[in-house]
């Protein structure tokens, strides 16, 4: 599974968009991005992931570019409930099931 | 909440020890991970059982160990324990036939170790 590097930290206002970006230079055509957040100490939560085209769900788009080396998470909204750390992943399907989870991106939204 | 039950919440002991760890996957979905995440170590996988059987391992110690129940919910034995295996110790579930793993993994909240 390819490499991601993340900036340790970032932080943004409340009610701006959080934008997370996560280069993944290395990523192979049937590599999939996934992204997960964990709140202080709770269990780590699933957000969204994308195989080429842009997704969007009730919590978040993630926009992958045309070359797919690099992606960026958006929070359109973020709020107090969004400082997080938040996990860029790079997966085959088919390299078994596990997710390896890297140091990811530390945000703190201030009000 | 994410449908994944861990118990217990918390747990103190003594060095030497073996406590075991308790999950409850969500209903229906047939795999279980364990994960430990330790303030210097990020979250690390241990183990994963798919309907019973050991599907993957990680970096789990063989002081380490894990079982599925026909029931699905999992367990993990930690035996021998040290200082250093102070952690929350984390169990995920998800739903996936093999050869379709969707990346979706529901997250319990854990159950803190703390050993003295």
């Amino acid at each position: 599974d390819a490499k991601t590097t993340q900036p340790p930290s970032m932080d943004c206002a409340e009610g701006r968009a959080a934008n997370l970006p996560c280069n993944h230079s290395t990523i192979s055509g049937n590599e999939y991005v996934y992204w997960y957040r964990q709140i202080h100490s709770q269990g780590p939560q699933y957000i969204i992931h994308g195989l080429k085209n842009n997704e969007t769900n009730e919590m978040a788009s993630l926009i992958i570019t045309e070359d797919r080396k690099s992606s960026t998470l958006i929070l359109p909204h973020a709020t107090l409930r969004d400082t997080a750390v938040y996990y860029c992943i790079v997966k085959k399907k088919s390299s078994g099931d596990k997710l390896t989870f890297g140091t990811g991106t530390r945000l703190a939204v201030r009000p | 909440d994410s449908g994944v039950t861990q118990t217990p919440k918390h747990l103190i002991t003594a060095t030497g020890q073996r406590v075991t760890l308790r999950c409850s996957p969500r209903s229906g979905d047939l795999s279980v991970y364990w994960y430990q995440q330790s303030l210097d170590q990020g979250l690390q996988f241990l183990i994963q059982y798919y309907n019973g059987e050991e599907r993957a391992k990680g970096n789990i110690l063989e002081r380490f160990s894990a079982q599925q129940f026909p029931d699905l919910h999992s367990e993990l034995n930690l035996s021998s324990l040290e200082l250093g295996d102070s952690a929350l110790y984390f169990c995920a579930s998800s739903v996936e036939v093999i050869g379709t793993f969707t990346g979706e993994l529901f997250f319990g909240e854990g159950s803190r170790l703390t050993v003295l």
